[in-house]
């Protein structure tokens, strides 16, 4: 089955500690995102990339890394710098960036303890 | 930079009523999406409107979106209990960009 795969679905660290979430598709699509949910404030986003090697910052980076290693993975590091870790992280991904739709993971559910 | 404004945040409805939610851009767009995600889920796509003053009906919603390619509306009628979600609006910038920014969403709640 094609689809965007994100793992874990919960995960819990201890504050300080960096934590990396997964993030893989396989349908062959160029663009990949990375969101933060919270209560209230929608989805924000952290990083994109467009393609292998190359990734922006979104609105709210502070904190976070990326990796476009291969085009089918963008992991995502929350770092110890990240003052407010908890939150429900989507990944997202899309045939290209302009205008195509975009497909989303299940989810990781973060919370730092 | 470009920002998505939606409102309202909460929307309260009686099942068989209608409602609006409505989406603002600080910037032009060169496309808008709508996207439903289900108590639990995660977002789902509904819907792509690309031309100024574009209007799409998916059943029992109608999309609209503004003159101008700075604001968009989702028009639900007759709302059922299966409507329950957030419905989030989505803008994408100049051709070029890949950035997708989305609203805070609307969710939506439905009394039977």
């Amino acid at each position: 089955d094609g689809g965007i795969t994100q793992s874990p679905k919960y995960l819990f660290r201890k504050e300080g500690q960096n934590v990396t979430l997964s993030c893989e598709q396989n349908l062959n699509h160029d663009a990949m995102y990375w969101y933060r949910q919270d209560p209230g404030q929608g989805l924000r986003l952290i990083y994109y990339s467009q393609i292998v090697n190359d990734f922006q910052k979104g609105d709210i980076a502070e904190g976070y890394s990326v990796s476009r290693e291969k085009k089918e993975s963008f992991p995502l590091t929350v770092t110890s710098a990240q003052k407010n870790p908890t939150a429900f992280y989507l990944c997202a991904s899309s045939i290209e960036g302009s205008g195509t739709e975009a497909f989303f993971g299940q989810g990781t559910r973060l919370t730092v303890v | 930079g470009q920002q998505v404004m939606q409102i309202p945040q909460y929307q309260h409805v009686q099942e068989g009523e209608d409602f609006t939610t409505y989406c603002n851009s600080s910037t032009t767009l060169s496309n808008i999406q709508w996207y439903k995600q289900r108590p639990g889920g995660h977002p789902v796509f509904l819907i792509q409107l690309v031309k100024s003053g574009e209007v799409k009906k998916q059943k029992r919603l109608t999309f609209q979106f503004g003159e101008a390619k700075k604001n968009s509306s989702l028009h639900i009628t007759a709302t059922q209990t299966t409507d329950v979600g957030t419905y989030f609006c989505a803008g994408r910038g100049p051709s070029n960009d890949y950035k997708l920014s989305f609203g805070a969403g609307t969710t939506v709640t439905v009394r039977a």
